[in-house]
């Protein structure tokens, strides 16, 4: 079955480590998001990608990185610099981009607690 | 910049019972218009996607009308089941960007 794996579902780390997340697909993809949720709040793009080797910043990409060395691979390392991790985490992946007009499809998540 | 809103936050119905979701945006220069449920705990799973160009979508018990130029949509849920207790977000692609609403959290009563 086609789909989007986000591993691993819940992550525990201390503060000043850095942390990374896993995004898989197999649906062929192009491009790949990394979103926030927190209790109350809409979604926020962290970072995107439409094409291999390149990603944009989102809203909030402060103190988050990303690669894209693989058409189904959207790491996203959470550093020490970002202030206030603990989240919900989503990565999502299109066709194409925003404009390509195809359905956007989600993985399971990860959330992540920073004590 | 795109705003989404979707209103109530929080709704409570009695099981069978006909009900409607609503999501309203600021930019009618939208492509496409999504809904999605999410479960607690888990990510969002994509119920329907209307075209800018259509006027209303259907899934089952699951029908979404859009009217662009008033930068509103619907979802009308028939029959409501326990099972359909969920958080019900819309999402609009705008630019490069998808934008969220913070949803609607649906409580269906036995």
């Amino acid at each position: 079955d086609g789909g989007i794996t986000q591993s691993p579902k819940y992550l525990f780390r201390k503060e000043g480590q850095n942390v990374t997340l896993s995004c898989e697909q197999n649906l062929n993809h192009d491009a790949m998001y990394w979103y926030r949720q927190d209790p109350g709040q809409g979604l926020r793009l962290i970072y995107y990608s439409q094409i291999v080797n390149d990603f944009q910043k989102g809203d909030i990409a402060e103190g988050y990185s990303v690669s894209r060395e693989k058409k189904e691979s959207f790491p996203l390392t959470v550093t020490s610099a970002q202030k206030n991790p603990t989240a919900f985490y989503l990565c999502a992946s299109s066709m194409g981009g925003p404009a390509f007009n195809s359905p956007l499809h989600f993985g399971n998540g990860t959330r992540l607690t920073v004590t | 910049k795109q705003e989404v809103t979707q209103i109530p936050a929080a709704l409570s119905v009695p099981e069978g019972e006909n009900l409607v979701l609503n999501c309203s945006f600021t930019d009618s220069a939208i492509y496409n218009l999504q809904w999605f449920r999410q479960d607690p705990g888990k990510g969002l799973t994509s119920l329907l996607l209307i075209q800018s160009s259509q006027r209303e979508q259907t899934s089952g018990r699951l029908n979404a009308s859009l009217d662009k130029s008033s930068g509103r949509s619907t979802l009308y849920i028939a029959a409501s089941q326990p099972g359909d207790s969920a958080t019900y977000l819309c999402a609009v692609p705008t630019g490069n960007q998808f934008y969220f609403g913070t949803g609607t959290s649906l409580t269906v009563i036995p």
